[in-house]
């Protein structure tokens, strides 16, 4: 299997710019997972999926920050209008449901300048 | 809000001696955790779950969990330089992660 798969591996933009964040979750595996990692505040989850569907977004920080799951095989995590503070690493991950063990891809780093 | 708390780091220890990570967390319905291992620069990968009170033993690491205290810790044994990274402990009702604790094994 290849894994999750995350674009771009790294993007620098300037502040004010729209980001668009890919995943590509595991094949059949039906919850998806994007986190962000920083020094300051570790490794925090913004929103998670189950089936396509939202299940919690309290960890989204604030409205410039989106994320859609139009299928099982896709989602965005989206910025707009980016900010400096918004640079991080942006992890997505995924699992089967009922399972334990969660996936990581390799993250996307983000410098917004 | 659910919280997943970790003792704060840096942990430094020498080769061959014991490392003692632990975690707190506030759901007391939380029935699995895990701790996942990331090295500098790459993602989180599991190393360990646990469900049940006790013990759990995998090699040279040993997941302790007691859930009358809402407690779990990971004990690594005969620690190497290449246990040398930042563990995370992780409470499965959404996957919510502690902020880590970055451990040092010196030669």
């Amino acid at each position: 299997d290849a894994g999750v798969i995350q674009s771009p591996r790294h993007e620098v933009t300037e502040m004010g710019q729209e980001v668009t964040l890919r995943c590509k979750p595991i094949s059949g595996h039906n919850s998806l997972f994007w986190y962000r990692q920083t020094m300051m505040r570790g490794l925090e989850l913004l929103i998670y999926f189950n089936n396509n569907v939202p299940i919690d977004d309290s960890g989204m920080p604030e409205d410039r920050f989106s994320a859609k799951m139009p299928n099982a095989s896709f989602s965005t995590l989206k910025i707009q209008p980016s900010e400096p503070r918004d640079s991080a690493v942006y992890f997505c991950a995924s699992t089967e449901r009922d399972k334990n063990t969660i996936y990581f891809g390799e993250g996307s780093w983000l410098t917004v300048v | 809000q659910k919280e997943v708390e970790q003792n704060s780091g840096p942990l430094s220890v020498p080769e061959g001696a014991i490392a003692s990570l632990n975690c707190t967390y506030s759901d007391r319905g939380s029935q699995s955790f895990f701790w996942y291992r990331q090295y500098s620069g790459k993602s989180p990968e599991l190393i360990m779950s646990i469900y049940s009170n006790g013990d759990k033993e995998d090699g040279r690491f040993t997941a302790q969990l007691n859930k009358a205290s809402q407690y779990v810790s990971l004990l690594i044994r005969d620690s190497q330089p290449s246990d040398s990274a930042t563990y995370l402990c992780a409470v499965k009702y959404d996957m919510r992660f502690g902020a880590g604790t970055r451990l040092t094994v010196k030669p």
